[in-house]
């Protein structure tokens, strides 16, 4: 499994933009990259999945380039409510290795 | 979203007693997880579960853990006998295959 690395933690306000870059130096080829997210005593929920370019739904957008040695998950106009740990995974399977996440913290 | 459904929420025993907790799966979802999350550490990856036998196993799955679907529906997640380190919140999760795992809300196990 490919590590990742991503920032411990990161501070945001109210109605920001919020990009989170993870870094992949090892992916392989079969591998996707998929952020969790997790609220303090819920379990993990998934966001956003992809293999390349640019993925988005009605949460986030993710952006891959080419060499796919690191990707960047954009949150838009974030709230209180986005407050959360973001987690990135890269992966060809289902087991999911967690490592310790990118704590966002939004303020008012 | 699909819903998860763990019980109990909250489970305290003693050190040496054996626990089990419970999952309801999402039906048409055939791949099963347990997981477990040390307060404030990251969350682990347990086991593996699929078509009635166990896919893959993390190292913290010693003899002592065990899983089943002792009716065909719930899935349980059995700890014979409970050390103190084996406090944490337990979360199983279910998915299709290959993609998005859908995680259930969590037993916080106290072991005293």
């Amino acid at each position: 499994l490919a590590k990742t690395t991503q920032p411990i933690s990161m501070d945001s306000y109210e109605g920001q933009e919020v990009n989170i870059t993870c870094s992949h130096n090892n992916i392989a080829t079969n591998d996707y990259i998929t952020w969790y997210q997790q609220f303090p005593s819920q379990g993990p929920r998934f966001i956003i999945q992809g293999y390349k370019t640019k993925v988005t739904n009605e949460v986030a957008s993710l952006f891959i380039p080419a060499d796919r040695k690191s990707s960047t998950l954009s949150l838009p106009r974030v709230s209180l409510s986005d407050t959360a740990v973001y987690y990135c995974l890269v992966g060809a399977d289902d087991k999911i290795i967690f490592g310790k996440g990118t704590r966002l913290h939004i303020l008012p | 979203e699909p819903e998860v459904t763990q019980t109990p929420s909250h489970q305290v025993t003693q050190m040496g007693q054996e626990v089990i907790l419970r999952c309801v799966p999402i039906s048409n979802h055939l791949y099963f997880y347990w997981y477990r999350q040390i307060l404030g550490q990251k969350v682990e990856f347990l086991v593996s579960f699929y078509n009635n036998e166990i896919s893959e196993k993390s190292e913290i799955f010693d003899d002592q853990f065990s899983v089943e679907r002792p009716d065909g529906s719930n899935f349980t997640l059995k700890i014979r006998s409970t050390k103190l380190e084996d406090s944490a919140m337990y979360f199983c999760a279910f998915s299709t295959g290959f993609d998005e795992q859908y995680f259930g809300p969590g037993t916080r196990l106290t072991v005293t």
